[in-house]
C-alpha cells in the first residue's frame, strides 16, 4: 500500500498520560499536516510541515502538543498529559512537492482519554 | 485567517435528484477549494477541486461552481445514487504556505 499511513489506529489511555502517534506519508510528498477531527466537524488544522520544517502551528495547539519530522519522512505526534478533552480522531496528510495542493489523508489515529 | 462556512448541515433527497451543498469563505485572497467525501469510519477522500482562476468544473456527476465576488463555492451532484451517502466537506486553502481550512461538513442522505 502506497498512501499515508497512520500507527496506531487506535488508543486508549488514561488522562495524565502521554502519547505519541506515527504518521508516514506517500513517499515522494514533501508536505504532511496534522489535523484532529471530532465527531460531527471538519478535520481540524493542527499543524504543517515541508520536508522537516514545521511552518505553522495552530493557535489552537497547546503547549502539550508537539510533533516532528526529524527526516523530512515519517512525522510523529505527541500529546503530553493528555485530557479527555484531547479524545479525537487524529488525521494525517501529505502533499506533492509542487504544483498540486492535493492532500492525501491517512485513515486516522482514534484516541481515547478516559 | 481563513473561515469556512457551509449549509446545509444535513440534506435528504430521493435517489436520482440533484443535490446542492453550498460554501463561504472569508479570506479573498484563497485560490483552492476541494470538497472531499468521507464515509462512515473512513478517511476523507477528494471528489472535485477548483482553483481560483476557474469559475465552474465538472467531473460526471460531479461539478463544482466558484464565484470569487461573492466568496461562494458550491458543489452539485446530479442523479444522486444511494453510494453518494456520505459526510461532504468543503475547504479553502489559504495564501499563507498549504495550510486548508475546513467547513462543518455536510451529510448526505440518498434514499432510495
Amino acid at each position: 500500500d502506497t498512501g499515508v499511513s497512520q500507527d496506531p489506529r487506535h488508543k486508549i489511555t488514561k488522562r495524565g498520560q502521554n502519547v505519541t502517534f506515527r504518521c508516514d506519508p506517500i513517499s515522494e510528498h514533501n508536505r504532511l499536516y496534522w489535523y484532529r477531527q471530532t465527531l460531527g466537524q471538519g478535520p481540524e488544522f493542527l499543524t504543517y510541515f515541508q520536508n522537516e520544517a514545521q511552518l505553522e502551528k495552530s493557535r489552537l495547539l497547546s503547549d502539550r502538543f508537539s510533533a516532528e519530522r526529524p527526516k523530512g519522512s515519517f512525522s510523529t505526534l505527541e500529546i503530553q498529559r493528555t485530557e479527555q478533552g484531547d479524545s479525537a480522531m487524529y488525521l494525517c496528510a501529505s502533499s506533492a512537492r509542487t504544483g498540486s495542493y492535493e492532500q492525501y489523508f491517512g485513515p486516522g489515529t482514534r484516541l481515547t482519554v478516559t | 485567517g481563513e473561515n469556512v462556512e457551509q449549509h446545509p448541515s444535513t440534506l435528504s433527497v430521493q435517489e436520482g435528484d440533484s443535490a446542492v451543498i453550498k460554501c463561504t469563505y472569508s479570506d479573498s485572497a484563497s485560490n483552492y477549494f476541494p470538497w472531499y467525501k468521507q464515509e462512515l469510519g473512513k478517511r476523507p477522500q477528494l471528489i472535485i477541486d477548483i482553483r481560483s482562476n476557474v469559475g465552474e468544473k465538472k467531473d460526471q456527476r460531479i461539478a463544482v461552481t466558484l464565484n470569487k465576488t461573492a466568496k461562494h463555492f458550491s458543489l452539485h451532484i446530479t442523479e444522486t445514487q444511494p453510494e453518494d451517502s456520505a459526510v461532504y466537506f468543503c475547504a479553502a486553502k489559504e495564501t499563507s504556505y498549504d495550510k486548508v481550512i475546513f467547513g462543518p461538513g455536510t451529510s448526505l442522505s440518498v434514499i432510495p
